[in-house]
């Protein structure tokens, strides 16, 4: 079975564009949480949704937006980016949310 | 303030000593603690989970205890191997929101 696919692997954008992440869940789960990982630190919750419904906002400004769609991918956006977005960006899926979450390898964004 | 500590410095042992790794935690009351592993470039792994009302929970070489008056958790690996050397995380979800907080993370270097 496939586990959680993130794309794309790797992206580079300038200061003030805008990024859309993807992310395919396991087959079976509905919930997706997004995280933002800066290099030496422990991710950073962004969002969970579940069955299509925000369930869950860390303290990200409103640039950051997701949603999720009936097939429960999910798509992470990032308005106006900063070089402090910098990071590198993972979902996870679960089940329901809460319980052991299944992380994919994330993309790693750079902006310069 | 909420703050998850884990060691900031790397742990390192000799192969086959016992690896024992710390998670301490102020102001949170979580419903259960989770711990990850993550290799470089890679996506956190789900090790273990443990719940407010077990002292105590085993899988294979690992062990971890969770002390909720102590606001600590302990992480054992037994026997342990260079292909344990990792960064470790520990993780509180918390009630209701079933959100998941992450510590910073501990580097653990086993020497052959």
């Amino acid at each position: 079975d496939a586990g959680v696919t993130q794309s794309p692997t790797h992206l580079i954008k300038t200061r003030g564009q805008h990024v859309t992440l993807r992310c395919s869940p396991i087959s079976g789960h509905k919930s997706v949480s997004w995280y933002q990982q800066v290099l030496g630190q422990g991710p950073q919750f962004i969002f969970q949704y579940y069955e299509k419904e925000e369930r869950g906002r860390g303290n990200f400004p409103d640039r950051f937006s997701a949603r999720q769609f009936p097939n429960y991918s999910s798509e992470l956006n990032v308005n106006a980016l900063l070089l402090g977005d910098s990071a590198l960006y993972l979902c996870a899926s679960s089940i329901h949310g809460g319980e052991k979450l299944f992380f994919g390898s994330g993309t790693q964004l750079s902006v310069l | 303030s909420q703050k998850i500590e884990q060691n900031s410095e790397a742990l390192n042992i000799q192969e086959g000593k016992t690896a024992t790794l710390t998670c301490n935690y102020t102001n949170y009351s979580p419903a259960y603690l989770q711990w990850y592993r993550q290799d470089p470039g890679r996506g956190p792994v789900f090790l273990l989970l443990i719940r407010e009302n077990e002292k105590e929970k085993r899988k294979e070489r690992l062990k971890v205890t969770f002390d909720t008056t102590l606001k600590q958790s302990l992480f054992h690996i037994t026997a342990s191997q260079p292909a344990d050397s990792a960064t470790y995380l520990c993780a509180l979800v918390l009630r209701a929101t079933n959100k998941l907080i992450f510590g910073t993370g501990t580097l653990l270097a086993v020497q052959p």
